[in-house]
Parts: structure tokens; C-alpha cells; sequence
């Protein structure tokens, strides 16, 4: 079946521009993650949605931040007032499979820059 | 600081050769899991062992797990030119679905 997508794959943007990034989940999955990844770097939590629960955005690094997962499937992370150290690539997984519930399936990631 | 850190940064070995990565983490934990990423696939699940576990296989794949030392390896056998990728541990930081993982292990496999 199809996994997880993310659009756009690449991004542009000015400094103090918003952004919204899109992750649509491998269908029936309930938790969903964002994560962010320097270059060279591992990754970095952002925020955890599982089901119909309050999120975890313990790993939001500031209030421009925020994400939100409509009909406990597709999700979108906003990024206002974008800042230079905003570049990153952001990925998104989702997990809740039947059989491999704690496995997450990764998508291709949205690459940010902002210039 | 990082719930998972892996060792060593990077590892360079000869194909055909064993390649073994560590993990370290602080907190206590229900499972830990470790991923693989590189340029062609991007990041995939390799292998979950649960803490009542102390070995897992898979493939060529072989992880061991110390919860007394909080520490994980992996270990590939037979290493392949395809192996060439980056290896990060990710664990459920104190037994919640909130997954932190490490800074990786960066390995090539010379042909």
C-alpha cells in the first residue's frame, strides 16, 4: 500500500515568511510524528498525535511553531515567521499498524530552507 | 542532551567485515528500536527489541540490549557496499510513545 507522503518535498522561503507542511499518514495508522533534522545531524522530536488524544508538543522549539492533524489523519505543521535556523528537513512518520503498532514509517521529508 | 547516543560517530570497514554500533540512553524504557537512513530510502525501521528481550536477530542483523547499562548494540555481519547509511537507535524515553533518538552512527562499507 502507499506510505507516508509529504509535500512539498522542497522549500523555499524569506525570512518572516509562513510555511505550512503536509504529511498524509499511511491509512488506519494512529500516532503520527514530526520530526526535524539538521544537516548531519540526527533527529530532533517536535510533536506526537496519537488518536484522538491531546498531542505531545513538548519538542516544539518555539511558540511559531504549531501543527495540527484533522480527522485523525492528515497533518500540517506551521512555521511562522520564519527564521534562518528554521532550515532543516522535516519528516514525518506515522505508526499504530496492526502487528508492528510501535514500527514508524517514515516519509520523504519536506526540505526548508529559508533565505 | 540526547536520550540515545550512538558510538562511534562514523565507521568505515571492508566489505565482507562486521560492523558494531552502540547505543547508550539515560532513562528507563519499554523498547528500543533502531533505524538506518540513507540518501535512496530515507530513514526504515531496521529492528524493536523490548526491554525483557537481551538479543534479537534479523538477517544479518544482531542487537543485543543491557538494561542495567542502558546500552544497545547493533551489529550487521557481512557487511555489504548497500549497508553504506547512517544507524540511529530511538527509544521510548521513559516508557512513553514520545521517541528520542540518537545522533547516529554514520558507516561505509568499502568495496
Amino acid at each position: 500500500g502507499a506510505g507516508v507522503s509529504q509535500s512539498p518535498s522542497n522549500k523555499v522561503t524569506e525570512k518572516g515568511k509562513d510555511v505550512e507542511l503536509r504529511c498524509d499518514p499511511i491509512s488506519g495508522h494512529t500516532a503520527l510524528y514530526w520530526y526535524r533534522q539538521s544537516l548531519g545531524q540526527g533527529l530532533e522530536f517536535l510533536i506526537y498525535f496519537q488518536g484522538n488524544s491531546a498531542p505531545d508538543k513538548s519538542g516544539l522549539p518555539s511558540d511559531r511553531f504549531s501543527a495540527e492533524r484533522t480527522g485523525g489523519s492528515v497533518s500540517t505543521l506551521t512555521i511562522q515567521r520564519t527564521q534562518q535556523e528554521d532550515s532543516a528537513v522535516y519528516l514525518c512518520a506515522s505508526s499504530g499498524g496492526a502487528g508492528r503498532a510501535l514500527e514508524q514509517y517514515f516519509g520523504p521529508g519536506t526540505r526548508l530552507t529559508v533565505t | 542532551s540526547q536520550q540515545g547516543e550512538e558510538d562511534p560517530q562514523a565507521l568505515s570497514i571492508q566489505e565482507g567485515e562486521n560492523a558494531t554500533m552502540n547505543c547508550s540512553y539515560k532513562t528507563s524504557i519499554n523498547n528500543l528500536q533502531w533505524y538506518r537512513q540513507n540518501s535512496g530510502r530515507g530513514l526504515v525501521h531496521l529492528i524493536l527489541i523490548r526491554s525483557n528481550e537481551r538479543e534479537k536477530h534479523s538477517g544479518r542483523l544482531r542487537v543485543t540490549l543491557d538494561t542495567s547499562k542502558k546500552s544497545s548494540s547493533l551489529l550487521i555481519t557481512a557487511s555489504r557496499a548497500a549497508d553504506t547509511a547512517s544507524y540511529f537507535c530511538a527509544t521510548d524515553a521513559g516508557g512513553t510513545y514520545k521517541y528520542i533518538f540518537g545522533t547516529g552512527t554514520r558507516l561505509k562499507v568499502l568495496a
